[in-house]
């Protein structure tokens, strides 16, 4: 069974530009987690969608946003991209919120170098 | 918001020995899981809990899910090279319209072989 994918793996973009990362859950699974991973820090919650929806969200600045589509698959969009947004982009999928346990299953995330 | 203060940052250990690190938190959590993250790679679960008291194994990790609610432990036994990698504390809030999981900020574990 596959499981999170994650594209692009790596990418380079300018202060000012636009990125869309795009993320592939887990077959079954219905909710989508976006998290921030800056060097040295934790995991910082970005985005939460479930059955199509934008379910929560964490304290980033409306340029992050982003959509799940039918087939649960989901894009983060950043517009105005800042040098403070290089990080790794980590993509996580469960069960919807009804049926969750609280586990997470990651993808292997997108490393996005602002210059 | 919500925080989770975990410790160690960072741990040298030589192989064989045992590990252990916690997480403690200023409001109560519904699950608490513990994952890692190798280099180059997402987070992977390794144990999760659910009930207060809860002590969970999984080969040589053992995790706690603290009776207030409030704290969590993971010890490891009998350090090996491949445990090397970060390890995250996660929270679960009461779920619903305002479920997330909030991480602590990881433990650095690198084994001296």
């Amino acid at each position: 069974e596959a499981g999170v994918t994650q594209s692009p793996t790596h990418l380079i973009k300018t202060r000012g530009q636009q990125v869309t990362l795009r993320c592939s859950p887990i077959s079954g699974h219905t909710s989508v987690y976006w998290y921030q991973q800056a060097l040295g820090l934790g995991l910082q919650f970005l985005l939460w969608y479930d059955e199509g929806e934008e379910r929560n969200r964490g304290n980033f600045p409306p340029r992050f946003s982003g959509r799940q589509f039918p087939n649960y698959s989901s894009e983060l969009n950043v517009n105005a991209l800042e040098l403070e947004d290089s990080a790794l982009y980590l993509c996580a999928s469960s069960l919807s919120w009804g049926a969750n346990t609280g586990e997470l299953f990651f993808g292997e995330g997108s490393r996005l170098t602002v210059l | 918001g919500q925080q989770l203060n975990q410790s160690p940052q960072s741990m040298f250990i030589q192989e064989g020995e045992d590990v252990s690190m916690n997480c403690t938190s200023s409001s109560i959590f519904n699950t608490w899981l513990w994952y890692k993250q190798d280099p180059g790679e997402g987070p992977v679960l390794l144990i999760a809990l659910y009930k207060a008291g809860e002590l969970t194994s999984n080969g040589r990790l053992t995790a706690q899910f603290g009776i207030t609610r409030k704290d969590s432990f993971l010890n490891i036994s009998a350090s090996i090279p491949s445990d090397v990698g970060i390890y995250f504390c996660a929270g679960q809030d009461s779920g619903g319209s305002n479920y997330k999981l909030t991480f602590g900020k990881g433990t650095l574990l690198t084994v001296n072989p």
